[in-house]
């Protein structure tokens, strides 16, 4: 079957560094994709991965190992405003989007 | 740019009515929208992808005559719930592709849907 894997729940503090982890077993891969959704909101798009590597964006990067079924989000100098859910999603063979559950982060002053 | 929009953002009805929700691309033509229900500290499940101008797809488990989905441009699609029951009480979120199938899904606020 597909599975996406990322941890329930992390706490961090104010103006550190997180990062949140995510496995994956699909049939096929066609990218993957982190989103961010805050409590009661719709996610909102934080990056896309397709090839191996890091992708820097700001405050926010995301790492892709293709071969080891792995991503991570890291967030640097953390703010009130981060938390939030993070969500995995990969793009299988048929393109459709299987979710990961969802890492709720929790930032603490 | 990739703005969604959705109507309404917040309803609730009585047992036995039925309800349309709007999910319109604002900036870009969505040749593809997805319909998605999540209910409390869950995942996202997919309910349907729907491609303007053809009937919809349905995942396993949602019923066709009771979520009825028309997208009908290329910049709206509706869901309709009908005879809506509590049990379809649900946080209701569409999202929209520009293009192809690598597209970055794009995510309309979601509507909050209470059916006493």
């Amino acid at each position: 079957g597909q599975n996406i894997d990322q941890p329930t729940e992390m706490t961090a503090t104010e103006g550190a560094i997180v990062q949140i982890n995510c496995t994956y077993q699909t049939s096929g891969f066609n990218g993957l994709f982190w989103y961010q959704q805050h409590a009661g909101e719709a996610p909102t798009f934080l990056s896309y991965n397709v090839l191996d590597g890091l992708e820097e964006k700001g405050r926010f990067s995301s790492f892709l190992s293709r071969s080891k079924g792995y991503s991570y989000l890291l967030l640097k100098e953390l703010q009130m405003k981060d938390s939030a859910s993070y969500l995995c999603a990969v793009m299988d063979s048929n393109y459709q989007l299987i979710w990961g559950a969802g890492t709720k982060l929790i930032i603490k002053p | 740019g990739a703005v969604v929009s959705q109507h309404p953002s917040r309803v609730i009805c009585k047992s036995g009515t039925s309800v349309k929700i709007e999910c319109r691309s604002l900036d870009f033509q969505a040749t593809t929208m997805f319909w998605y229900r999540q209910f409390p500290k869950q995942s996202l499940m997919l309910m349907a992808t729907s491609n303007e101008g053809s009937k919809a797809t349905y995942e396993q488990g949602v019923e066709k005559d009771k979520f009825l989905i028309n997208h009908a441009s290329l910049t709206l699609s509706t869901l309709t719930v009908t005879s809506a029951h509590p049990e379809d009480s649900s946080f209701y979120i569409c999202s929209a592709r520009a293009g192809g199938v690598q597209e970055t899904q794009y995510f309309g606020p979601g509507t909050r849907l209470l059916v006493l």
